[in-house]
């Protein structure tokens, strides 16, 4: 299947830093998604793309839907502890979707 | 507004027996999947439905796995009979339509010894 390869697999940051994660892909997607999962729980949607070339920010997030439509990027800005977690990225193409492995964020105070 | 629900939450269990995952998708939902969490193969599709018919099996690792949608408001996965390598936490989770965002349940932790 499509694979999508996600960088970086962990980062160790101090609080305030800013953070950058990526996603490429082999084949195209329609939709590129950012997914933010916390321990014991499932992941929640942080950010959706949907028209490559698209920056889309949430909060101190920002995303962007690479043109060639095989990449995405995500973007924290002045990270606070409650940044900790994995993040997900996911391209999909109507009801398939593949996730990348996952960047382990860790904020230290 | 009330998630995607999944029970239970925790599952221990002995090899041979038969587990069964529930999920109650987002009220308006359409699409619902499901997934497979483990650290080796990180996020997998089991299968998911379009309007309570399944729609794409192929992620279903063997036989001894099943999924069911009677109505639009509950989904079952079946493991039958259980193996310790199916060991993994299982993810629901629904979307307004294809192509739309899915939004994940907690998961069902389930432990096979």
């Amino acid at each position: 299947g499509q694979q999508l390869n996600q960088s970086p697999q962990s980062m160790f940051i101090q609080e305030g830093e800013d953070v950058s994660m990526n996603c490429t892909s082999s084949s195209i997607f329609n939709t590129w998604l950012w997914y933010k999962q916390d321990p014991g729980e499932g992941p929640v949607l942080l950010i959706a793309l949907y028209k490559a070339g698209e920056l889309t920010s949430n909060g101190r997030l920002t995303a962007q839907f690479g043109i060639t439509r095989k990449d995405s990027f995500l973007n924290i800005s002045a990270s606070i502890p409650s940044d900790v977690g994995i993040y997900f990225c996911a391209g999909s193409n109507n009801n398939d979707m593949r996730f990348g492995a996952g960047t382990r964020l860790t904020v230290k105070p | 507004d009330a998630g995607v629900i999944q029970s239970p939450r925790h599952e221990v269990t002995e090899m041979g027996q038969e587990v069964t995952l529930r999920c109650k998708p987002i009220s308006g939902h359409n699409s619902l999947f499901w997934y497979r969490q483990t650290m080796m193969r990180g996020l997998e599709l089991l299968i998911y439905f379009n309007n309570n018919v399944p729609i794409d099996d192929s992620g279903m690792p063997e036989d001894r796995f099943s999924a069911k949608m009677p109505n639009a408001s509950f989904s079952t996965l079946k493991i039958q009979p259980s193996e310790p390598r199916d060991s993994a936490v299982y993810f629901c989770a629904s979307s307004l339509a294809g192509g739309q965002p899915q939004h994940f349940g907690d998961g069902t932790r389930l432990s096979i010894l």
